[in-house]
């Protein structure tokens, strides 16, 4: 069975860029989170999104969007890039309704390098 | 802010010895809790999920939950040098997300 998968791997960008990031999450799992994770702040919620719907949405500013499609592959968006933006952005599933029973299960994520 | 806090490490460890972690919870609604494991350049990994008081074993690991005293632990029993990462305690709350905590950096003196 196929994990979650992330593309690209690592990517670095210019100040000011826009970047957009990928996830494909396990077959069936149609819940799909993303944080950014950074060795000053830790691991930090950024949107949750099921059915195509964002359910919950973190304390990041709004340069961060994400949307979610019919085949619950999700992508997001960070805009007007910052040096601060530079980070690890994780990806990760669940079956829907059941975080409480079964967690996460994160994609390998995307290393953002902003220059 | 509903915080998960994890006791500062870095934790060292001789091979074979009992490595213990602990994590303090501040949402009292929080119903479930997860340990994952994170090696240096990788995403985290689930190893162990608890919901109810008491032990939850599972191999060489034993997760620990005191709701009371919002209190989460970890044992590695045996440890190895395989086991040396980054541990992180996450808990669930009323906001379908998971909060985690700062994580402890284990290491496994062989």
């Amino acid at each position: 069975k196929a994990g979650v998968t992330q593309t690209p791997r690592y990517l670095i960008k210019t100040r000011g860029q826009q970047v957009t990031l990928s996830c494909s999450p396990i077959s069936g799992h149609r819940s799909v989170s993303w944080y950014q994770q950074t060795p000053g702040q830790g691991l930090q919620f950024l949107f949750e999104y099921f059915s195509e719907t964002q359910r919950n949405k973190g304390n990041f500013p709004g340069r961060f969007s994400g949307r979610q499609f019919s085949n619950s592959r999700s992508e997001m968006n960070v805009s007007t890039l910052e040096l601060g933006d530079s980070a690890l952005y994780l990806c990760a599933s669940t079956l829907g309704g059941f975080l409480d029973l079964y967690g996460y299960t994160f994609g390998s994520g995307t290393r953002l390098t902003v220059v | 802010q509903k915080e998960v806090e994890q006791n500062s490490g870095p934790l060292s460890v001789p091979e074979g010895a009992i490595a213990s972690l602990n994590c303090t919870y501040s949402d009292r609604g929080s119903q479930s809790f997860f340990w994952y494991r994170q090696y240096s350049g990788k995403s985290p990994e689930l190893i162990m999920s608890i919901y109810s008081n008491g032990d939850k074993e599972d191999g060489r690991f034993t997760a620990q939950l005191n709701k009371a005293s919002q209190y989460v632990s970890l044992l590695i029993r045996d440890s190895q040098p395989s086991d040396s990462a980054t541990y992180l305690c996450a808990a669930s709350g009323s906001a379908r997300q998971l909060t985690f905590g700062s994580g402890t950096q284990l290491t496994v003196l062989p």
